[in-house]
């Protein structure tokens, strides 16, 4: 595929259940970056892979929140034992180079809606 | 504590004029900006970015503007089409630009 791809779209998880979104960069990509969005709000950074090198993971909220990327291609962000809070839009982007302070974007899939009930 | 601003939750404007709109931020560290357009059930897909050493960067019917003095930019679209109609999120990368700071997003109705 040409573009960032995630799944599911959707899911609904009762509180205490553990969750795993799943991330397919586009093909090449070094970087992946995840993000959660809640609603009324815009991204907020969780973690950064460069390949399979987990390099910031500054913005995980707690450590029900794990992030990995095995083979530096797809990606899996984990969350255990769910909590109402963590109902969001979870973004994955990827790029092409290295992180650089200019002259850089990210491309973004469309995002994993995640309801805690 | 928010980094990136943007203050108007939502525009209106009618196909043809002028949409302006808006961001804030507080890091001088910031030295490169850039714009995103989200539709619903949709990634942000990127638009513009501008550098600051630059106050101006235009592509087509989109233009950034910043003001580094008052930490403020602005992106102008002219004219507005009703396919402009999206939510804008304003971001700044930061650290070694692995971390990218996003606004809340504006969002702009195009009316035909």
């Amino acid at each position: 595929g040409a573009g960032v791809s995630q799944s599911p779209r959707y899911k609904v998880a009762k509180r205490g259940q553990d969750v795993a979104l799943r991330c397919d960069p586009i093909s090449g990509h070094v970087s992946l970056f995840w993000y959660q969005q809640a609603l009324g709000q815009g991204p907020e950074f969780l973690t950064y892979f460069q390949n399979e090198a987990q390099l910031d993971k500054s913005g995980l909220p707690s450590d029900r929140f794990f992030a990995e990327r095995p083979e530096g291609s797809v990606s899996t962000l984990k969350i255990q034992r769910t909590q109402q809070e963590d109902s969001a839009v979870y973004l994955c982007a990827s790029s092409s180079v290295f992180p650089q302070r200019e002259r850089y974007t990210q491309y973004f899939g469309p995002g994993t809606r995640l309801t805690v009930l | 504590d928010q980094q990136v601003k943007q203050n108007s939750p939502s525009l209106s404007v009618q196909e043809g004029r002028i949409s302006i709109l808006n961001c804030d931020y507080t890091n001088s560290m910031f030295d490169y900006f850039l714009w995103y357009k989200k539709y619903p059930a949709e990634g942000p897909t990127f638009l513009i970015s501008i550098s600051s050493i630059k106050d101006k960067n235009e592509d087509g019917r989109f233009t950034v503007f910043l003001n580094k003095s008052a930490k403020h930019l602005s992106l102008h679209i002219v004219p507005s089409q009703p396919g402009d109609s999206a939510v804008y999120f304003c971001a700044a990368p930061f650290n070694t630009g692995n971390q990218f700071y996003f606004g809340t997003g504006t969002s702009l109705t195009v009316i035909p």
